[in-house]
């Protein structure tokens, strides 16, 4: 099922390196969110962007930033500056009333 | 901000048993309320979602159903089944006001044993 594609599925980080998740979402959505998962844990909001060129902090974007270039793409960069990066990083897009639509997730290793 | 509360954190019922997930906001401008299934290692998945201009929504073996003057919903899973084992989140957010951010419960991880 199309519709938001997360890549990569799995992605490995050495200590002090910088590493980019990317986003695309082909459903006309002008929202976007960038959510953080922990084992046992909800969704907590990294990042979220209403419109192109425009984004604004969630509760946990330490260590995070974004871009928002195109309607399409919303990427996530883990900086070196985020000390626990290790998670499972979920991408979402929503209609014009709320409804979200997930990617399928990438899992992020620190190694 | 918009703070959602979800209740339980984990529930194990017996196959065939209902299972009922209880979440309450706190802001009383939301108006959509959405449920999402996530299974293990799987993006979460919209189930069924609820307005506030509603009060009960049924779609099979799932139901929501919203108080707004106490500020709570509910999802209800009837005669459930094991694949209905899964972490169930609840979301609130304020749909057409121009800003759709929502704000999601901690989940509650379902266990239907077989």
């Amino acid at each position: 099922d199309g519709g938001i594609t997360q890549s990569p599925k799995y992605l490995f980080r050495k200590e002090g390196q910088n590493v980019t998740l990317s986003c695309e979402q082909n459903l006309n959505h002008d929202a976007m969110y960038w959510y953080r998962q922990d084992p046992g844990q909800g969704l907590r909001l990294i990042y979220y962007s209403q419109i192109v060129n425009d984004f604004q902090k969630g509760d946990i974007a330490e260590g995070y930033s974004v871009s928002r270039e195109k309607k399409e793409s919303f990427p996530l960069t883990v900086t070196s500056a985020q000390k626990n990066p290790t998670a499972f990083y979920l991408c979402a897009s929503s209609t014009p009333w709320g409804e979200a639509f997930f990617g399928q997730g990438t899992r992020l290793t620190v190694v | 901000g918009e703070n959602v509360e979800q209740h339980p954190s984990t529930l194990s019922v017996q196959e065939g048993d209902s299972a009922v997930i209880k979440c309450t906001y706190s802001d009383s401008a939301s108006n959509y309320f959405p449920w999402y299934k996530q299974e293990l290692g799987k993006r979460p998945q919209l189930i069924i979602d609820i307005r506030s201009n509603v009060g009960e929504k049924k779609d099979q073996r799932i139901a929501v159903t919203l108080n707004k003057t106490a500020k709570h919903f509910s999802l209800h899973i009837t005669e459930t089944q094991p694949e209905d084992s899964a972490v169930y989140f609840c979301a609130a957010t304020i749909s057409g006001a121009g800003s759709y951010q929502l704000t999601f419960g901690k989940g509650t991880k379902l266990s239907v044993i077989p």
